[in-house]
This record gives structure tokens, sequence and C-alpha cells, in this order.
């Protein structure tokens, strides 16, 4: 079965310092990687995605992310936070054909708090 | 508003009732998704709809609880007899049909209390 793991389960940061999450994922075969981001009180919102082409993706807000084929993982970046990144942040994974086409597999979350 | 709508937002009910949340998901969205997410954790998957056919079911979900989607527009999830391991957010997304990019988008979540 497909598993998501995210490596830090809370990051406390200070503004302008640079903020990098890891997300690994178990999966041998095509898959489509998201990032999605939980503001305080808000739902769920799409940060960013890769289904193919250019392993480094742009999302909304600056945020970044690099797929590595070889090392599974979908890393999360952004040169320079502000106070206002202060959310929850979900990996998740799509993994595609088998008896898992169209569920995702989320990671468990990393809490990000951006200190002023 | 546009996106994906659940309703109600919050309950709160007693051990042994049962509870039924719905969710519109997006009106060209023929694809449904149910996840129940606990504190700390992502979300969990729990069922899957195509239009109006349930195509997947999480094998970690009890038979207490069942999901319709009658009409292939809005869904609703039902538990019967809720359990206190029961209280969690039940959010339900959905995505466009297939050829597009398989991304969900999220309704607002149904924050589930059991007393």
């Amino acid at each position: 079965a497909q598993s998501v793991s995210q490596h830090n389960h809370h990051v406390i940061l200070s503004e302008a310092a640079s903020l990098e999450l890891g997300c690994n994922y178990s999966y041998g075969g095509t898959v489509n990687l998201f990032w999605y981001v939980q503001y305080p009180g808000q739902h769920l919102q799409l940060l960013l995605k890769y289904f193919s082409g250019d392993p480094l993706v742009k999302g909304i807000k600056g945020f970044e992310a690099e797929f590595i084929k070889s090392k599974f993982s979908f890393n999360l970046r952004k040169p320079s936070v502000q106070w206002s990144d202060t959310a929850e942040y979900f990996c998740a994974v799509n993994a595609l054909g088998g008896d898992s086409w169209g569920k995702f597999q989320f990671g468990a979350g990393t809490q990000v708090v951006v200190t002023p | 508003d546009t996106g994906v709508s659940q309703d109600p937002r919050h309950k709160i009910t007693k051990r042994g009732q049962n509870v039924t949340f719905r969710c519109d998901p997006i009106s060209e969205h023929n694809r449904l998704y149910w996840y129940r997410q606990t504190l700390g954790q992502g979300p969990e998957f729990l069922t899957y709809f195509q239009n109006e056919a349930q195509l997947e079911k999480s094998r970690l979900l009890s038979d207490r609880f069942s999901a319709e989607r009658p009409k292939g527009s809005f869904s609703t999830l039902e538990i019967q007899r809720t359990e206190q391991g029961d209280s969690a957010m039940y959010l339900c997304a959905s995505s466009p049909p297939p050829g597009g990019t398989y991304e969900q988008y999220f309704g607002p979540g149904t924050r589930l209390t059991v007393t």
C-alpha cells in the first residue's frame, strides 16, 4: 500500500527565514503530487501540483516544490516566509492505476509557525 | 461562491445517535470524495463516487458508515450508532472528469463531536 511521510510535524521559524518541508512517498508507479495548505480556521487549499514535465513546480504565494523521482520525494520550499504563512501543510499523492486511482493519500501534515 | 459546500459545519450528537452530512460539489465536477481528519493527522480517504456510482470504499470504513450520491450531484454521508471514536472532521472534495488534472477541491468540512 502506498504511504506518504512528512518529516517534520512542527516547524517554528522567523519571518524572512527559508522554509523547506520534506515529503516522501512509497509507490513505484506513476503519481500526481500535491501540496495543500490549511490556514487557521480555513479549509484545505491547493498550493501547487506536479503531474509531468519540469520537476520544479511553482505554486501560489512564492512556494515551489521539486519532484525527485529517484528519491520518491516532493519537497516544498519558500525562500523567505512571512507571518501569514503560518498554517498546516499537507503533502498528498495520487497514485494512478491499480486500486489506488482517484483517491489521495495524505501525509500527517506539518504545522508551520512563523514568528514576527 | 461556487466552491464545495458542506452542511452542517458542526454537529454535536450523543453516542448511539445517527447523523447525516451533506456535500454539494462544484457543479461540473463528476467525482466526489469523502475523507475523515482527526487532530494531528492528514485527511484519510473514506469513499469515492464517479457520478452516482460508488467506486471505492476504504477497508477502514465500518458498516455503520454509508454514503450515497443518488443523482450524481450532492452526496450524503450517514453514520449510524455513532461512537466517540467517530469524532472527527469529515471532509468532502470534488474533482473534474477524467482527462483533467485530478486536482481535488475541498469543502470546509463538518466537525462531528460525539459525546
